[in-house]
């Protein structure tokens, strides 16, 4: 069974510009979360996304958006970079947002 | 508000000894709590997962327990090995944000 692929892996932005990043969870799985990770503050919560629906929003300005498509794959976007999105960008997949969620090797990205 | 707590932040021990990994969390209405273990600039990959109904959980060297009614679960490894090596990051689930709440990690490393 394939994992969650996460791509692209590394992205080089610079301020001011926007950026995609694209989340396959594992087949049959409908809930989407994806995370931000860096060094000063952990892992956060960034959204979740179950059979196109986001169910929840963590506290992240309006930059940050997402959204599902039918076949369960996520895109997450931020616009107008800031030197502070530079981090880790992490998805989950499970089954129903509550039980065990598998992650991807995430999106590296550095915004310059 | 459900907090996290991991307690060392990081652990050095030499190879072969048994070692126990702390977790804490404020809440005890909790789904479950899930055990995962981060190389660096890697993503996460999922170690163990305890059901709030359940008492433990063994994978080969790896035994977590969670005790909802103190807020407390462990990950005990066993016999260590280098390749322990990375840091270990517990969350926990409720059933009605569809978030994991996190740890801030233990960094773990085992010297040969």
């Amino acid at each position: 069974k394939a994992g969650v692929t996460q791509t692209p892996r590394y992205l080089i932005k610079t301020r001011g510009q926007q950026v995609t990043l694209s989340c396959s969870p594992i087949s049959g799985h409908r809930s989407v979360s994806w995370y931000q990770q860096t060094p000063g503050q952990g892992l956060q919560f960034l959204f979740e996304y179950f059979s196109e629906t986001q169910r929840n929003k963590g506290n992240f300005p309006g930059r940050f958006s997402g959204r599902q498509f039918s076949n369960s794959r996520s895109e997450m976007n931020v616009s107008t970079l800031e030197l502070g999105d530079s981090a880790l960008y992490l998805c989950a997949s499970s089954l129903d947002g509550v039980n065990e969620q598998f992650f991807g090797p995430g999106t590296r990205l550095t915004v310059l | 508000k459900q907090e996290v707590t991991q307690i060392p932040a990081a652990l050095s021990v030499p190879e072969g000894e048994n070692l126990v990994l702390n977790c804490s969390f404020t809440d005890s209405a909790i789904y479950n709590l899930q055990w995962f273990r981060q190389d660096p600039g890697k993503g996460l990959t999922s170690l163990l997962l305890i059901q709030s109904s359940q008492r433990e959980q063994t994978s080969g060297r790896l035994n977590a327990s969670l005790d909802k009614s103190s807020g407390r679960s462990t990950l005990y490894i066993a016999a260590s090995q280098p390749g322990d090596s990375a840091t270990y990051l517990c969350a926990v689930a409720t059933n009605s944000n569809y978030q994991l709440i996190w740890g801030a990690g233990t960094k773990l490393i085992i010297k040969p």
